[in-house]
């Protein structure tokens, strides 16, 4: 099936560093690919979408000028958390919609295996 | 507002048994709805999808029943495993809305006990 390789997967770093975090699709290409914050035991929290080419759309109350998304080709997508702190600590995980997969009014999304942020 | 409203939110399945996982939604524009299943630690993994032209969708020991009137859909994991245990994730997508982003259901942990 689909790959999606997100790195790293767990990072520590100290209070106010940067921390960037890469999202690729392996084996299709993703024009569109989202980044969600999980915090434990809870759902998914969309935090931006990253378009290929164009600027990320980001979702009400989330800053964009703490989480920088690039999306400069069409298997990599990265989130930067500017000046972290440690309210920042959290699981982030993106997924990548497959381009070729929308036939029959599919929506085909592949989700990498997560990043654990800690901030000290 | 919760578009998808997921129930229950914890479920304790003995090995063997029929596990029901329970999704409702309000926007009836809704016309694809995929089921993700997560271990801790990882990320989701799509498991199963269904469209709103079919009333069930069988895949292995996974089965999405669709019931477009009542707007539910559920999931059953037939001879429920304990590597099933999981945390699962329904989640709905307008097509006609501009947007490839989904509205994940709270998620419902499955718990199978041997």
């Amino acid at each position: 099936g689909a790959v999606v390789s997100q790195h790293p997967s767990w990072v520590i770093c100290k209070s106010g560093t940067s921390v960037k975090i890469e999202c690729r699709s392996l084996d299709f290409q993703a024009t569109t690919m989202f980044w969600y914050r999980q915090f434990p035991k809870q759902s998914l929290m969309l935090m931006a979408t990253s378009n290929e080419g164009s600027k990320a759309t980001y979702e009400q109350g989330v800053e964009k000028d703490k989480f920088l998304i690039n999306h400069a080709s069409l298997t990599l997508s990265t989130l930067t958390v500017t000046s972290a702190h440690p309210e920042d600590s959290s699981f982030y995980i993106c997924s990548a919609r497959d381009d070729k997969l929308l036939a029959g009014g599919r929506n085909i999304q592949y989700f990498g295996a997560g990043t654990r942020l800690s901030v000290l | 507002q919760q578009q998808v409203k997921q129930s229950p939110q914890s479920l304790i399945v003995q090995k063997g048994g029929i596990s029901i996982i329970n999704c409702a939604y309000e926007n009836t524009a809704f016309d694809y709805f995929p089921w993700y299943q997560q271990f801790p630690g990882k990320g989701p993994a799509l498991l199963i999808a269904i469209r709103p032209d079919v009333s069930e969708k069988k895949e292995g020991r996974f089965t999405i029943s669709f019931n477009k009137s009542a707007k539910q859909f559920s999931l059953h994991i037939m001879d429920s495993q304990p590597g099933d245990s999981a945390t699962y994730f329904c989640a709905a997508w307008d097509s006609g809305a501009g947007s490839y982003q989904l509205t994940f259901g709270k998620g419902t942990k499955l718990s199978v006990i041997p």
